[in-house]
């Protein structure tokens, strides 16, 4: 079985705080992604990784950054966090055919104060 | 562009069937549908990639109609534990491209 496992399932910071989610998948997965969800708008892509230090933005990259040091890991960073960026982080990760399934983590239910 | 799914929510009695749909602006490639419970990640029910072919999973089945560049869910017979979010993803191409998914369909079935 697929696992991807993400670092914390909640997490409370304060504004300006700089924050790393950690996601970490055990299939040799080449592609990666960081979604956030929001009630009403669904899962919105941030970033995504298709290999080893690579990465690219998706709809909404303002405000995260990320890096792929290792296959398996992925990180997403908050470089200072604001209090729209509380929400659910969810962590994906798929095989390099792009049209396989895309696996998902539990998520990380992130509160900025 | 992301896809547009509706209905937005449904309230179903076991034993009753439902359709939830997934259109897109775009020409599709292949249609991902997965469901979350709440607190949960979303899990994977099935792909549908071009070529309008249908197909099943237990009672929940889905078809992609290229031409009219939209995907539908059947749940037929609702078991209370099909209750969640219905969420579809869509690809405008083959290869390494990411799925844009739409705002989710929020179905509850209630005995």
């Amino acid at each position: 079985d697929v696992k991807v496992t993400q670092s914390s399932r909640y997490l409370v910071k304060r504004t300006g705080e700089k924050v790393f989610l950690e996601c970490v998948q055990d299939m040799d997965h080449e592609n990666m992604f960081w979604y956030r969800q929001d009630p009403g708008l669904g899962l919105r892509l941030i970033y995504f990784s298709y290999d080893v230090k690579m990465k690219e933005k998706g709809d909404i990259p303002e405000g995260y950054s990320v890096s792929r040091e290792k296959k398996e890991r992925f990180s997403l960073i908050l470089e200072s966090a604001s209090t729209n960026q509380t929400s659910m982080y969810l962590c994906a990760s798929q095989s390099g055919m792009g049209s396989d399934t895309q696996y998902f983590g539990p998520g990380t239910r992130l509160t900025v104060l | 562009q992301q896809p547009v799914q509706s209905p937005q929510a449904v309230i179903l009695r076991e034993g009753e069937d439902a359709v939830i749909n997934c259109s897109s602006s775009k020409a599709l490639y292949s249609v991902h549908w997965y469901r979350q419970k709440h607190g949960e990640a979303p899990v994977f029910l099935m792909i549908l990639l071009k070529g309008g072919e249908q197909k099943g999973h237990e009672k929940i089945s889905a078809s992609f109609n290229e031409k009219k560049q939209q995907s539908s869910l059947y749940l037929t017979a609702s078991q209370l534990s099909y209750s969640g979010t219905y969420f579809c993803g869509t690809a405008s191409r083959p290869g390494n491209t990411p799925l844009v998914f739409g705002k989710g369909t929020r179905l509850s079935v209630i005995a």
